[in-house]
């Protein structure tokens, strides 16, 4: 199994309230990645990272902002939380040089904003 | 931008029988991975199969196989002698192959159930 690390596992916070959730990676995969887990929606991409300090915007990235100061940690950011960001989140990682394409993941983060 | 739709948001199966879940996905690339992942009550993504759009040969693996049929865009996953273990939800993927940290792209799911 991918060696990628999640925390909170669950966390419930008031709106408004800023939320850090992060991600661990043993693996010294280059690209790391968010996303969220609606019913009705699948998942969808929040913010993706292709390197140390090198971010962009997914298809839902309103709301949050990432960072990433080392190859092993991302990290997702609401700075403000709001009823509408309660969801399931979950980190990917990739390794580009690998040939089969696919995304490992982290075991999610359950986060409910009241 | 590229899209992936399931279509069947519910499924059910009976134990031991065969079956088919499908996808379909809109690109405008002629090279790409597609894949099938399985979520569990866990919610731990398990990945279950994997096909290379330049690979004309359906990719297989043990109970699971898919039929790809790359003109029609059409990217269904069989589930062959079905095991109360396949009941989950299953998201079909798609990811381009050009460039090596591309995103995956999902469809919005469909939960299968299998009954005894």
């Amino acid at each position: 199994d991918a060696g990628i690390t999640q925390s909170p596992r669950h966390k419930v916070t008031e709106t408004g309230t800023p939320v850090t959730l992060r991600c661990h990676q043993t693996e010294n995969h280059r690209y790391m990645y968010w996303y969220r887990q609606d019913p009705g929606h699948g998942l969808r991409l929040i913010h993706y990272s292709y390197g140390v300090k090198d971010t962009d915007k997914g298809e839902v990235s309103d709301g949050y902002s990432v960072s990433r100061s080392k190859t092993e940690d991302f990290l997702l950011t609401l700075e403000s939380a709001t009823s509408s960001q309660t969801s399931v989140y979950f980190c990917a990682i990739s390794d580009g040089a690998r040939p089969t394409g696919e995304l490992f993941f982290g075991e999610g983060s359950r986060l409910t904003v009241l | 931008a590229q899209t992936v739709t399931q279509s069947q948001p519910e499924m059910s199966v009976q134990e031991a029988e065969t079956v088919t879940l499908s996808c379909t996905y809109d690109t405008s690339e002629s090279d790409y991975y597609l894949f099938w992942y399985k979520q569990p009550p866990s919610r731990q993504m398990i990945l279950v199969i994997r096909q290379e759009a330049y690979k004309q040969q359906n990719a297989t693996e043990n109970r699971f196989s898919v039929n790809f049929q790359k003109a029609a865009k059409s990217f269904s996953l069989k589930i062959s002698d079905s095991q109360l273990g396949d009941a989950a939800m299953y998201f079909c993927a798609y990811r381009r192959k050009e460039t090596s940290g591309s995103r995956l792209t999902f469809g919005e799911g469909t939960q299968l159930t299998v009954n005894p």
